[in-house]
């Protein structure tokens, strides 16, 4: 298995600033991923982190709005740029060793814009 | 574009009593994983089940337990002997030709005493 330790657990940011996610996990692992939850709904993926290089969007996340880093194969940040209220949502890294093998999660962000 | 179909949006049922939460997908892939996550109120992701598609005997984990059938492309959990603790969201999820999950809606488990 694997422990995803995700900071910070909550914050409450002003409109127009940016905010970055840590993620940390306590043993290797092949992918990572960043995924968006609404309160009460399901998990969308915002990207997958790829280590070393540019990250995988899916459609309707773009690099400038949601720029992500991997350095290495067990840390990787997502920023929330120029935030707007519509931001307001829960944010999840998730990480996995390989293809349909158990992903782990960490325990979110609940990020709301005022 | 693959989907992953839950029906039920809130689920009740009463302790010791046994609950299936349904689930339905869609993929052209013929190889590919089925997964039911559950998310209590602390928000952690739990893994609860697993299914590889090629197998064709169903999974269980202790009270959990699948019923999967591919040709209709349905992936049916079913709790028995309900516990206080299994009172969380459950999503159905899968993976085929990439890595990321793909997950359903979600259901909404309230187990009452």
């Amino acid at each position: 298995s694997a422990v995803i330790s995700q900071k910070p657990s909550r914050d409450i940011c002003q409109r127009g600033t940016s905010l970055t996610i840590q993620c940390q996990v306590d043993s290797q692992v092949t992918m990572m991923f960043w995924y968006r939850q609404q309160p009460g709904q399901s998990l969308t993926l915002i990207a997958t982190a790829n280590q070393g290089s540019e990250a995988t969007y899916e459609s309707g996340f773009v690099i400038d709005k949601f720029p992500i880093s991997r350095p290495n194969l067990t840390f990787s940040t997502l920023t929330v740029s120029n935030m707007s209220p519509e931001d307001s949502s829960i944010y999840l890294c998730s990480a996995g060793r390989d293809r349909g093998t158990e992903a782990f999660f960490g325990q979110g962000t609940r990020l709301t814009v005022v | 574009a693959q989907t992953v179909t839950q029906s039920q949006p809130e689920m009740s049922v009463q302790e010791a009593e046994t609950v299936t939460l349904s689930c339905t997908y869609d993929t052209s892939e013929s190889n590919y994983y089925l997964f039911w996550y559950k998310q209590p109120p602390s928000r952690q992701m739990i893994l609860v089940i697993r299914q590889e598609a090629y197998k064709q005997q169903n999974a269980t984990e202790n009270r959990f337990s699948v019923n999967f059938q591919k040709a209709a492309k349905s992936f049916s959990l079913k709790i028995s002997d309900s516990q206080l603790g299994d009172t969380a969201m459950y999503f159905c999820a899968f993976v085929d030709s990439g890595y990321a999950l793909n997950f359903g809606k979600g259901t909404s488990l309230l187990v009452t005493p």
